[in-house]
């Protein structure tokens, strides 16, 4: 069974620009969580989608947004980059809802804003 | 406001030996605890999950307790190997928010032969 894939792996963008990241869950799983991994505040959850609906959100501003498609595959796009959004970029899914389930991380996507 | 720490001083130990990592939470109810493992540049890895009314749990070398009057889980990696070096992360879940798991800031541990 093929793991969580995330794409791009490496990024790299300018302030004041948009990024969008997707991630593909494992086949069957429906929950999709993003995450966002800094050296100074570890791993911070930013929003969950099950079923294609937001379930879930952190404490980011409204300029971390996101989706997911009805074949559970998740995008999640940061609008006007700031110099603090560079980080590591961590999409899991889990097959239900519930912090029961354990998390299938990917590898992330490192984005680095300059 | 909630709050998870894990010793962020490096925990170095000698091969064989039994590793003993902690993680402590304030302003929180989990219902659910997971430990995870971290290499670095790749994503976690999930080892185990205990919930609120378990005291302890294992799997082959390793075991997890859970006391929520503490407020504290152990993690414990019996005979210790240099493959074990990682970074390990405690994460709290509560009852009904998803998976929307909050994350201790890790521990890293490093075998030596």
């Amino acid at each position: 069974k093929a793991g969580v894939t995330q794409t791009p792996r490496y990024l790299i963008k300018t302030r004041g620009q948009q990024v969008t990241l997707s991630c593909s869950p494992i086949s069957g799983h429906r929950s999709v969580s993003w995450y966002q991994q800094t050296p100074g505040q570890g791993l911070q959850f930013l929003f969950e989608y099950f079923s294609e609906t937001q379930r879930n959100k952190g404490n980011f501003p409204g300029r971390f947004s996101g989706r997911q498609f009805s074949n559970s595959r998740s995008e999640m796009n940061v609008s006007t980059l700031e110099l603090g959004d560079s980080a590591l970029y961590l999409c899991a899914s889990s097959l239900a809802g519930g912090a029961w389930n354990e998390q299938y991380f990917g590898p992330g996507t490192r984005l680095t804003v300059t | 406001s909630q709050k998870i720490e894990q010793n962020s001083e490096a925990l170095n130990i000698q091969e064989g030996k039994t590793a003993t990592l902690t993680c402590n939470y304030t302003n929180y109810s989990p219902a659910y605890l997971q430990w995870y493992r971290q290499d670095p540049g790749r994503g976690p890895v999930f080892l185990l999950l205990i919930r609120e009314n378990e005291k302890e749990k294992r799997k082959e070398r390793l075991k997890v307790t859970f006391d929520t009057t503490l407020k504290q889980s152990l993690f414990h990696i019996t005979a210790s190997q240099p493959a074990d070096s990682a970074t390990y992360l405690c994460a709290l879940g509560p009852e009904n928010a998803g998976n929307m798991l909050t994350f201790g800031g890790g521990t890293r541990l490093m075998v030596k032969p």
